[in-house]
């Protein structure tokens, strides 16, 4: 499973755009980066998921340049509600065996 | 529908006890595995369970334990409690297409404090 690298925390203002971003050099080729949000005594949420260029939907966008050696999680005008924990996952259908990084705690400040 | 529904939400074990937790999946959903998130550790798999068959495991000792039953509601049991053991137990389900990301649904998880 491929290794993942992502700021330990990260802190912010409402109404900003944040850019998390992760590395997975080892990245194998049929392999999907998917971010998983997860607020404090609360299960993961996903996200979002792509496996190269851009993937967008209603909360967040994710860019992956071609080389898809790294990642970054784009939440455009953060609020309060979106202090939270953000993991980067790198990995295939591999039976649902999701491995979970350290994460990125961001601190959304008013 | 309704999301993935872990008991009890809180549990208050002692040293050398065992203790079983449940989870029921997302209708339809065949698919559960359970994780353990502790402070120094972070999130680790522990299993899943799809059809009534343990498909992966983690690297646990053999205290951690699970099974499925026919309605693909799953419980995990852990004997022999250390004060190590607490954490927060969570369960995720998931539809398991073999040829597609499975996009997992997390439960609120269940907080195991062993004293």
């Amino acid at each position: 499973l491929a290794k993942t690298t992502q700021p330990i925390s990260m802190d912010s203002y409402e109404g900003q755009e944040v850019n998390i971003t992760c590395s997975h050099n080892n990245i194998a080729t049929n392999d999907y980066i998917t971010w998983y949000q997860q607020f404090p005594s609360q299960g993961p949420r996903f996200i979002i998921q792509g496996y190269k260029t851009k993937v967008t939907n209603e909360v967040a966008s994710l860019f992956i340049p071609a080389d898809r050696k790294s990642s970054t999680l784009s939440l455009p005008r953060v609020s309060l509600s979106d202090t939270a924990v953000y993991y980067c996952l790198v990995g295939s259908n591999a039976g649902n065996m999701l491995t979970f990084g350290g994460g990125t705690r961001l601190m959304v400040k008013p | 529908k309704a999301g993935v529904t872990q008991t009890p939400r809180y549990l208050i074990k002692t040293r050398g006890q065992q203790v079983t937790l449940s989870c029921s999946p997302i209708s339809g959903h065949r698919s559960v595995s359970w994780y353990q998130q502790t402070p120094g550790q972070g999130l680790q798999f522990l299993f899943e369970y799809f059809s009534e068959t343990q498909r992966n495991k983690g690297n646990f000792p053999g205290r951690f334990s699970g099974r499925q039953f026919s309605n693909s509601r799953s419980e995990m049991n852990v004997s022999t409690l250390e004060l190590g053991d607490s954490a927060l137990y969570l369960c995720a389900s998931s539809f398991r297409q073999l040829d597609s990301y499975n996009e997992q649904f997390f439960g609120p998880g269940t907080r195991l404090t062993v004293l």
